[in-house]
């Protein structure tokens, strides 16, 4: 078990739904990230958060929001997503400027 | 030219080989380099952390970053088929994001 945790592991939903994703670090660190990873395809960064301030949004559609309440807590919330939005989204945490530590991802799976 | 080069694979080896992993990049202000192996469906997870140049060594994983020829290394011992995963490198300079390689897959035939 790594010290990113990540809820849930799998998520099936239309595209009218609205849902959101947790992740939660017991590492301390001061950053944390969401990126997508579809199939065959590299790392996508989403957003960045420093000291719970958002310092990056890589041009990522508004159907996507994310939230950082404090410094180990992180969500996004999906609405109205399209069916090429399914992937595995990551959430990490790093502790500036050293090592990234990933979850184990959330599949999501848009119908 | 993308920022860094990652040969995708399929790379089939034999247990017990020797596996060579690489990466090229084109920034030279890196100075973070990291080797993460991804199982399917999963998160990828940290391997092996280096900064700066030199080699770093770890059981049966070692790490090269030579910073001349923006090149680095993993190299795995004795693979086994529990080795079997995609390989991501990532890198990164002073505050600024990390970036990672397409990922490298690998496959370790008993």
């Amino acid at each position: 078990e790594t010290g990113v945790t990540q809820t849930p592991r799998h998520l099936v939903m239309g595209m009218t739904n609205k849902k959101s994703l947790k992740c939660e670090q017991h590492l301390g660190h001061n950053a944390m990230y969401w990126y997508k990873q579809s199939a065959k395809k590299p790392l996508e960064l989403m957003f960045v958060y420093n000291f719970k301030e958002q310092t990056e949004n890589n041009s990522v559609p508004s159907r996507f929001s994310p939230e950082c309440p404090n410094s180990s807590h992180l969500f996004l919330h999906l609405h109205t997503l399209q069916p090429e939005d399914s992937a595995l989204y990551l959430c990490a945490s790093s502790q500036e400027p050293e090592k990234l530590f990933f979850g184990s991802g959330t599949q999501l799976s848009v119908l | 030219q993308k920022e860094v080069e990652q040969d995708p694979g399929p790379l089939s080896v034999p247990e017990g080989a020797i596996v060579s992993l690489n990466c090229t990049y084109s920034n030279s202000a890196f100075q973070y380099f990291m080797w993460y192996r991804q199982y399917s469906r999963k998160g990828p997870e940290l391997l092996m952390y280096t900064y700066s140049s030199g080699n770093k060594e770890d059981g049966r994983f070692t790490a090269q970053v030579d910073k001349s020829s923006k090149y680095i290394s993993l190299f795995i011992r004795d693979s086994q088929p529990s080795d079997s995963a995609t390989y991501l490198c990532a890198m990164r300079s002073y505050g600024q994001n990390f970036v990672f390689g397409p990922g490298t897959r690998l496959s370790v035939l008993p």
